[in-house]
């Protein structure tokens, strides 16, 4: 069954360095997102993109955080100047068509330790 | 923020109980998810409730959407220590999901 794989499981950075946290959607989606999990707390919707563009994003993803598709297979999320709070599990997920119509199928997600 | 809450929190019983988690919110939601997620992994879609009052069973769970679509329980019969794990609802409201903190299911052989 095809799969949302992410790269690296795991990524450790220096505070203020940036980070860039790659995943490959399901080849026929078109939906993707990121989502975070700090240790121990609930999982949080950072942003979804679509089209090449972004369509949502929470109060979190803010000038700090950064998306693209640089190809026709991965969407990457880019963090920069790195603080201690940003260290968490981040999960990248795709689904076929949106939230609203179609379930989404979510990576292994990385954990990123900010030092 | 549509705010989604999950009782109870933590939940420890024994193989062959019977168990029900909630997820409430005070927000209409176009669509209900739950998913289970182990530690390391990602969370794994269940289910998928759109319609109010709608029951969908998948062998030993029962998933009920709230008929004013603001709330859903997940009923769990016969629980088996694989059941065990992090059971999270998503509500999603203008093709945004956002996640509730989650039951974290024991059950114990």
């Amino acid at each position: 069954e095809p799969e949302v794989t992410q790269t690296p499981s795991h990524q450790v950075t220096q505070m203020g360095q940036e980070v860039i946290l790659r995943c490959v959607p399901i080849s026929n989606h078109l939906y993707f997102y990121w989502y975070r999990q700090i240790l121990g707390q609930k999982v949080e919707f950072l942003v979804s993109f679509y089209n090449n563009e972004i369509s949502e994003k929470s109060e979190i993803f803010d000038d700090q955080f950064s998306v693209e598709r640089p190809d026709g297979s991965n969407f990457t999320l880019k963090i920069r100047s790195t603080k201690l709070e940003d260290s968490a599990m981040y999960f990248c997920a795709s689904s076929e068509q949106g939230t609203g119509n179609s379930p989404l199928h979510f990576g292994n997600g990385t954990r990123l330790t900010v030092t | 923020t549509q705010l989604l809450e999950q009782s109870p929190q933590f939940l420890s019983i024994q193989e062959g109980e019977n168990l029900t988690v909630y997820c409430n919110s005070s927000s209409v939601f176009s669509s209900l998810q739950w998913y289970r997620q182990e530690p390391g992994e990602g969370p794994v879609l269940l289910v998928t409730v759109v319609t109010g009052g709608e029951v969908k069973k998948l062998k030993r769970l029962t998933f009920q959407f709230g008929d004013a679509r603001k709330d859903s329980s997940l009923h769990i019969t016969a629980a088996q220590p694989g059941d065990t794990g992090l059971y999270l609802c998503a509500g999603v409201y203008n093709n945004d999901m956002r996640f509730g903190a989650g039951t974290r299911l024991t059950v114990k052989p």
